[in-house]
């Protein structure tokens, strides 16, 4: 039974370009959760989806950030116009769909590089 | 490997000894509590979870303690191994109806052989 997966683990971007970092959840988890971790810090909540539906963005920045959880597919992350401050390790953790009293099981991460 | 917090509190302890890890949360409503553990350049890992309407819960070699007054959360690790070194992290879910974690800031432990 294979974990969360995320993809790419490793990410360089330039400054304005585009970055999309993919997370496929657990066999049967229909809940994502993105999370993004600045160096020194703990995890930031960004946004939680079900599929095809976004719950709740209240930790996305307003601008160049957006999250999808497709009917087929992976979740995607996508950040437009990269700036240094993104560079980040960015987490994928992914709940089943029964009641709120359950652990998150989190991916690897993408770690984000921007130069 | 990639260092997660260099600036972290740490705490430096003996192998063998018990280690306790604690953690201030910041949401009286809270009402589920998770402890994980983050090794250089992987994912926070879960270790053991507690609702509010228990005080304490224990696992293998791990406990958690949970006072809703003072609002203070501590793991604690008995026999700490080398393999135990790593970064630790609460979470908090503040009732907001599915599993929208709120993490502290973390606290490293270090083992010494």
């Amino acid at each position: 039974n294979a974990g969360v997966m995320q993809n790419p683990r490793h990410l360089v971007r330039r400054r304005g370009q585009e970055a999309r970092l993919r997370c496929s959840p657990m066999k049967g988890h229909s809940h994502v959760y993105w999370y993004r971790q600045l160096p020194e810090e703990g995890l930031k909540f960004m946004v939680y989806l079900q599929k095809e539906n976004i719950i709740d963005e209240s930790g996305m920045p307003k601008e160049r950030f957006s999250a999808e959880f497709p009917k087929e597919g992976p979740s995607i992350l996508r950040i437009q116009q990269v700036v240094r401050g993104d560079s980040a390790a960015y987490f994928c953790a992914s709940s089943p769909p029964v009641g709120q009293f359950h652990e998150q099981y989190f991916g690897p991460g993408t770690r984000l590089t921007v130069t | 490997g990639e260092s997660v917090g260099l600036h972290l509190p740490t705490l430096s302890v003996q192998e063998g000894d018990n280690s306790i890890i604690n953690c201030a949360y910041s949401n009286s409503a809270s009402d589920y509590f998770i402890w994980y553990k983050q090794e250089s350049g992987k994912g926070p890992q879960f270790i053991i979870d507690i609702r509010s309407n228990m005080d304490k819960r224990q696992g293998q070699r791990v406990t958690v303690l949970l006072n809703k007054t003072v609002k203070h959360l501590s793991l604690q690790i008995a026999a700490t191994q080398p393999g135990d070194s790593a970064v630790y992290f609460c979470a908090e879910n503040p009732s907001s109806g599915y599993n929208k974690l709120i993490f502290g800031a973390g606290t490293r432990l270090a083992v010494h052989p």
